[in-house]
């Protein structure tokens, strides 16, 4: 089944310990993308990637790395987590193609205590 | 601050009736405009897209109207069902910008109501 996959779905931490969600997709897509939801706000992208070792900010990178050693894969990191990174993280991915079908994962529900 | 914005953030259909979502962009250069819809506790997920060259565009109950004089999209539901009750989105792509960058609204709950 094609899919995008996250891991894990739900996480609580504390402020400061690093932690990494991962994103994988099985499309052989190019692009990929982490965007997080907040209430009141939509979907606001954070980082993304063209493709392998290809990475770019999006609106709102700050707190956050990512990397793209293998297509299939985009993990997001938080290296020091805060409150304000709680949220629902989603990533996403897509041909690179104008037109193309963007597929999006279940989403993670991060808490940052 | 955001290009692509809703005007409702709330709309409540009885079952049967039609849905309409609105939404107004403010950059003329986009030009590709899509329409996702999230249920509770999932990813969005699409449901139609179209060109900025085109006004309309049909799918399986769903139409959506481009005016791009007033720079307005509207996502409309033919014969409401309770499974179509979700947060509706709309996202555009800028002409110029990174493929597939897109940018999204602030969404609106739809209930449907039987």
């Amino acid at each position: 089944e094609a899919q995008v996959t996250q891991n894990p779905r739900y996480l609580i931490t504390v402020t400061g310990k690093k932690l990494t969600v991962t994103c994988s997709q099985n499309m052989n897509h190019e692009y990929m993308s982490w965007y997080r939801q907040d209430p009141g706000l939509g979907l606001r992208q954070i980082y993304y990637s063209m493709n392998v070792e290809v990475t770019d900010k999006g609106d709102v990178p700050e707190g956050y790395k990512v990397s793209r050693k293998e297509k299939r894969n985009f993990p997001l990191i938080l290296e020091s987590p805060s409150p304000n990174q709680t949220s629902l993280y989603f990533c996403a991915s897509s041909f690179v193609r104008f037109d193309a079908e963007q597929f999006f994962g279940p989403g993670t529900r991060l808490t940052v205590l | 601050g955001e290009s692509v914005g809703l005007h409702l953030p709330t709309l409540s259909v009885q079952e049967g009736d039609n849905s309409i979502i609105n939404c107004a962009y403010s950059n003329s250069a986009s030009d590709y405009f899509i329409w996702y819809k999230q249920e509770s506790g999932k990813g969005p997920q699409f449901i139609i897209d179209i060109r900025s060259n085109m006004d309309k565009r049909q799918g399986q109950r769903v139409t959506v109207l481009l005016n791009k004089t007033v720079k307005h999209l509207s996502l409309q539901i033919a014969a409401t069902q309770p499974g179509d009750s979700a947060v509706y989105f709309c996202a555009e792509k800028q002409r110029g910008s990174t493929l597939g960058r897109l940018y999204f609204g602030r969404g609106t709950q739809l209930t449907v109501w039987p």
